[in-house]
């Protein structure tokens, strides 16, 4: 069974300086894995996904994401933080087959990113 | 913009109302998933649709429900509502042609509903 945690509820970082955002998955296939992002009252938007091509997966808005299988993470990066980057972060896994109950992607619970002047 | 496209972006209605969102997916994408977001729940798979067919539910209530017409575009109805309604309603359609998930969703702007 799939299923996907992301480590951290809130991170907060100054303007300007790295942010990382943890995801770790369950898999017992080499899944697809996707961040979406949900600024305040909005939509949620894909950053990024990957589906077994390059490892390191460029996103929009200079985000990037590592799927490593050894260590079952695909972390969520980007070397300097903007103050628009506030916004809730969610690591998606999805399914091998129908989901069922679930649907086919599994959310994590989100990252709250706040980001200081 | 996403290409999904819901209305109305809010809804305000009194309790044991009944209210219908709407869902027109990208252009050639089949299927169509609603999802619930509150506060306390966070985000809740409701329903998918796959080509008019329902495919899979999730914690959808019996006060609720959904269709897909043969123009893909689907609707969610919500009937005696309460006051724990209240929430974002989205729905997202996907371009795998067989309806699973490992291209990802595209999700619409959602539907704010206020049941007051």
């Amino acid at each position: 069974a799939q299923s996907v945690t992301q480590l951290d509820s809130h991170v907060s970082v100054s303007e300007g300086t790295p942010v990382l955002l943890r995801c770790n998955y369950s898999s017992s296939y080499s899944p697809s894995l996707f961040w979406y992002v949900q600024h305040p009252n909005k939509g949620l938007q894909l950053l990024l996904k990957y589906t077994s091509a390059a490892t390191l997966v460029k996103g929009i808005n200079g985000f990037e994401a590592e799927f490593k299988k050894s260590e079952t993470s695909f972390h969520l990066t980007k070397p300097s933080a903007h103050m628009s980057d506030a916004a809730e972060y969610f690591c998606v896994v999805s399914r091998l087959n129908y989901g069922g109950s679930q649907g086919n992607l599994i959310f994590g619970k989100g990252t709250k990113l706040s980001v200081k002047p | 913009d996403s290409g999904v496209t819901q209305t109305p972006k809010h809804l305000i209605t009194a309790t044991g109302q009944r209210v219908t969102l709407r869902c027109s997916p990208r252009s050639g994408d089949l299927s169509v998933y609603w999802y619930q977001q509150s506060l306390d729940q966070g985000l809740q798979f409701l329903i998918q649709y796959y080509n008019g067919e329902e495919r899979a539910k999730g914690n959808i209530l019996e006060r609720f429900s959904a269709q897909q017409f043969p123009d893909l575009h689907s609707e969610l109805n919500l009937s005696s509502l309460e006051l724990g309604d209240s929430a974002l309603y989205f729905c997202a359609s996907s371009e795998q042609p067989t309806g699973l998930a490992n291209y990802g969703y595209t999700f619409g702007s959602g539907t704010r509903l206020t049941v007051v």
